[in-house]
């Protein structure tokens, strides 16, 4: 069965710095992974997604994510943080094999710092 | 296009009282969800549907859960008879046919079961 860990349940950085957010995953066969994003009252909105080829992959609001299959991660990066990125933060893996059933992690809410 | 349209956005009711969800999916999408989302359990997979079939319904909570898509263009949650444990925000998501599609979310329905 596929499986999602977001370790941490809140990280609070302060505007303009960098943002990492952990991803890690669990599933035999090369999965498809996703990072979407959900601000208060809002429902879900993909951020990147991840199928095959580069491992660095870009995705909207200069978000970006990178897959290590060796340590069964999909992180995602975000090089300076405006205040607008306040808010809960999903990753979730899917496969072929599951249909369009996607496993999401517990997410991780951001909060920005003026 | 609209996106997903959920109704109601909000639904205050009773213990014991009916309640029943709603979805509009996006036209043209084969794959319709519904997730529930918790403080405690985060976002769960309810039920899924594919071309108004359902495919899976082992997130259903119990028999007092029940999910219908009697048409391409709509589909209902039904809650009978509602506990307060079933507060919560509920979600319709609806995807094109294959795995590697995203998502597409409604805003959501919170539900509080008094």
């Amino acid at each position: 069965a596929q499986s999602v860990t977001q370790p941490d349940i809140h990280i609070t950085v302060s505007e303009g710095a960098s943002l990492e957010l952990r991803c890690n995953y669990s599933y035999g066969a090369t999965p498809y992974l996703f990072w979407y994003v959900q601000s208060p009252g809002q429902g879900l909105q993909l951020l990147l997604k991840y199928f095959s080829g580069d491992t660095l992959v870009q995705g909207i609001k200069g978000f970006e994510a990178e897959f290590k299959r060796s340590q069964s991660s999909f992180n995602l990066r975000k090089p300076s943080v405006h205040w607008s990125d306040a808010a809960e933060y999903f990753c979730a893996v899917g496969s072929n094999n599951a249909g369009n059933m996607l496993t999401f992690g517990g997410g991780t809410r951001l909060m920005v710092k003026p | 296009d609209a996106g997903v349209i959920q109704s109601p956005r909000h639904e205050v009711t009773e213990m014991g009282q009916e309640v029943t969800l709603r979805c509009k999916p996006i036209s043209g999408h084969d794959y319709l969800f519904w997730y529930r989302q918790t403080m405690m359990r985060g976002l769960e997979l309810l039920i899924y549907f594919n071309n108004n079939v359902p495919i899976d319904d082992s997130g259903m909570p119990e028999d007092r859960f029940s999910a219908k898509m009697p048409n391409a263009s709509f589909s209902t949650l039904k809650i009978q008879p509602s506990e307060p444990r079933d507060s919560a925000v509920y979600f319709c998501a609806s995807s094109r046919g294959t795995a590697n599609e995203k998502l597409f979310f409604g805003s959501g329905t919170q539900l509080s079961v008094l």
